[in-house]
């Protein structure tokens, strides 16, 4: 059965600052990997996905995330975070050739002044 | 384009009591997913349609819950008796083909 595991429930950091979000899976098979945003009282945003291809992936609002098969890893990364990012980020998987989506337990990202 | 639309937004209801949730998805997404959102956790799929077929509902309980579909187009999510355990949000999503999951703002259900 595919798992999530986001290893940190909360990250704060500060304006500016660079941030990393954690995300293992467990899988046996091959797998597609997501990254979302859920602002406040908001439903869910595609932030970048992993389908194929480059493992480096690049998406919206200047995240992104690099797919690491050996380490089943796909951890979320900006190199300067705003204000405006403060949200609950959740790494997602689905098995290839299914749409079904799995998803960790979520990480509040904090940014400071 | 208009997004994936739910109602009510928010909800209170006594336990034992039933509600119903309504969601329109985006216009022409064959595919609609019903999630649950506990307070601290990722969504958790209940239902899955394909038109209004019911792909996957493994995860959905039936003792409780149900859902439809009709026509294709909007669904309805409703749960009968409502449990403490049910409070949560709960999300709509939509896709197109083989494409990315919309979701809807959600509604907040709270079982007192």
């Amino acid at each position: 059965a595919q798992s999530v595991t986001q290893l940190d429930s909360q990250v704060p950091v500060f304006e500016e600052a660079p941030v990393e979000l954690r995300c293992n899976y467990s899988s046996s098979v091959s797998v597609y990997l997501f990254w979302y945003v859920q602002y406040p009282n908001q439903g869910l945003q595609l932030l970048l996905k992993y389908l194929s291809g480059s493992t480096l992936v690049k998406g919206i609002n200047g995240f992104e995330a690099e797919f690491n098969k050996s380490q089943t890893s796909f951890h979320l990364r900006k190199p300067s975070v705003h204000i405006s990012d403060t949200a609950e980020y959740f790494c997602a998987v689905s098995e290839k050739g299914y749409n079904k989506l799995i998803f960790g337990a979520g990480t509040r990202l904090a940014v400071h002044p | 384009e208009a997004g994936v639309a739910q109602s009510p937004r928010y909800k209170i209801i006594e336990k034992r009591q039933s509600v119903a949730f309504w969601c329109n998805p985006i216009s022409g997404h064959a595919t609609l997913y019903w999630y649950q959102q506990i307070l601290g956790q990722g969504p958790k799929l209940l239902i899955q349609f394909q038109n209004n077929g019911v792909v996957d509902d493994s995860q959905l309980p039936k003792d409780r819950f149900s859902a439809e579909r009709l026509k294709g187009v909007d669904s309805t999510l409703k749960i009968q008796p409502a449990k403490l355990e049910d409070s949560a949000v709960y999300l709509c999503a939509s896709r197109w083909g083989t494409g990315e999951q919309f979701f809807g703002p959600g509604t907040r259900l709270t079982v007192l």
